[in-house]
This record gives structure tokens, C-alpha cells and sequence, in this order.
């Protein structure tokens, strides 16, 4: 199974200061398609998760352009360019390219 | 309104079987590949399984400590995505949710709100 890790598993940010979250796999996430199955979710205290960014950099629609995905083959970045209160929440990335599908042990976010 | 609605979760005693249910609404669900994530109390998601849609074969993919006790099945015709657990021991206790990618591979955008299954003695 490919293993994923995150770093730091807890991240206390002022408003309107950035936050960065990092995720590593175990094995390399780009296809022979040319496509990298990596994605960000987001799962606020008492909700399902949600979902930021699929294929390392994309933003879902709704997503603020606060969020920012990078990285490439088994090194991801998630960035929040000024958090806001409502960015609470713990933080997951996910691989998709193996299964079973794995997750990150999740990033808790709160504010200061 | 797209949605996901999970049900038929409860308390069961290990060894015991459950049914749990998720209803789609607001979109076909027959074209979807659908999955199950769960959740522990207090712990991170992890990933149970997938159906494909029947056009793309209708068959199944479990993780290692679900395989063989739990079983994914859909019918179509209600719009209803199902989920078999048997032989069910106290390390199932989680949330399950539903989930499918309606954008991207296994972006899974579309979340149930979840069904807690409590397996106790």
C-alpha cells in the first residue's frame, strides 16, 4: 500500500498569516497518463469531508483561491495564502493512483 | 440539489451483520463509481471500497481489512448504492460515508453525511 505522511499533524495560525501543509507518498503519484492522482480535502469540525484540490494543483469550484496545491511525483504542498477562521478543520491528502486509495493521518488547523 | 444520503447504520454485537444504505438524489447514479469511506472516533478516513458503474463492469475493489466481510453493491433502479457488513468485529466502529468523483478521478466531491456503525459487545 502506498503510505501517505504528512507534516505537521497540527498547525496553529493567526488570521491572515499563511499556512503551508506537506504530504509525501510512499511511491510516486504520476500516471503513465500524464495525470498525478493527489488531492486535499477538507473536513470541518462535525462535517463530512470536503474537497480543495484534485491532480496536485487544480481547485475544486467553489474553492478559494486562497488554496493552493503543488508538488510533483511523491512531494505535495497544500498553501493557504491568509487563512480565515472557517479554514478550521483537519486537512487530508489522498492518493488515487493505487489501491487501496490511502490518506495522509490529516493536518489539524486551528486558529490562534 | 446533488446528495448523498446514508442510512441503516446502529449498534451490533461482533460477529454480527448490517445493511447500510446511501440514496442518491440529483444526479444518475448508475453512471457513477461509487465509494465507501469510514472513520473511527477521533481518527483519520480511510477507504473501504469502490463499485464501478455497470457499463464499466459492476465489479468491486475492498481493502485488505474489509475483504471478505464486507460486500458493495448498487441497484440503479432506486438510485441506491448498498453496503453489507458481515462478520463485523469492534475495529469496524466508525462513520461510513459515500462518496463519488463527478470532476476528476477519485476527487471525491460528493459526500453522505455519514451513518455510524458501533460494533459492541
Amino acid at each position: 500500500d502506498i503510505v501517505m505522511t504528512q507534516t505537521p499533524l497540527s498547525l496553529s495560525v493567526t488570521p491572515g498569516q499563511p499556512a503551508s501543509i506537506s504530504c509525501k507518498s510512499s511511491q510516486s503519484l504520476l500516471h503513465s497518463d500524464g495525470k498525478t492522482y493527489l488531492y486535499w480535502y477538507l473536513q470541518k469540525p462535525g462535517q463530512s469531508p470536503q474537497l480543495l484540490i484534485y491532480a496536485v494543483s487544480s481547485r475544486f469550484s467553489g474553492v478559494p483561491d486562497r488554496f493552493s496545491g503543488s508538488g510533483s511525483g511523491t512531494d505535495f504542498t497544500l498553501k493557504i495564502s491568509r487563512v480565515e477562521a472557517e479554514d478550521v478543520g483537519v486537512y487530508y491528502c489522498m492518493q488515487g493512483i493505487h489501491l487501496p486509495f490511502t490518506f495522509g493521518p490529516g493536518t489539524k488547523v486551528d486558529i490562534k | 440539489e446533488v446528495q448523498l444520503v446514508e442510512s441503516g447504520g446502529g449498534l451490533v454485537k461482533p460477529g454480527g451483520s448490517l445493511r447500510l444504505s446511501c440514496a442518491a438524489s440529483g444526479f444518475t447514479l448508475s453512471n457513477a463509481w461509487m465509494s465507501w469511506v469510514r472513520q473511527a472516533p477521533g481518527k483519520g478516513l480511510e477507504w473501504v471500497g469502490r463499485i464501478r458503474s455497470k457499463t464499466d463492469g459492476g465489479t468491486t475493489d475492498y481493502a485488505a481489512p474489509v475483504k471478505g466481510r464486507f460486500t458493495i453493491s448498487r441497484d440503479d433502479s432506486k438510485n441506491t448504492l448498498y453496503l453489507q457488513l458481515n462478520s463485523l468485529k469492534t475495529e469496524d466502529t466508525a462513520l461510513y460515508y459515500c462518496t463519488t468523483a463527478t470532476v476528476f478521478a477519485y476527487a471525491f466531491d460528493i459526500w453522505g453525511q455519514g451513518t455510524m456503525v458501533t460494533v459492541s459487545s
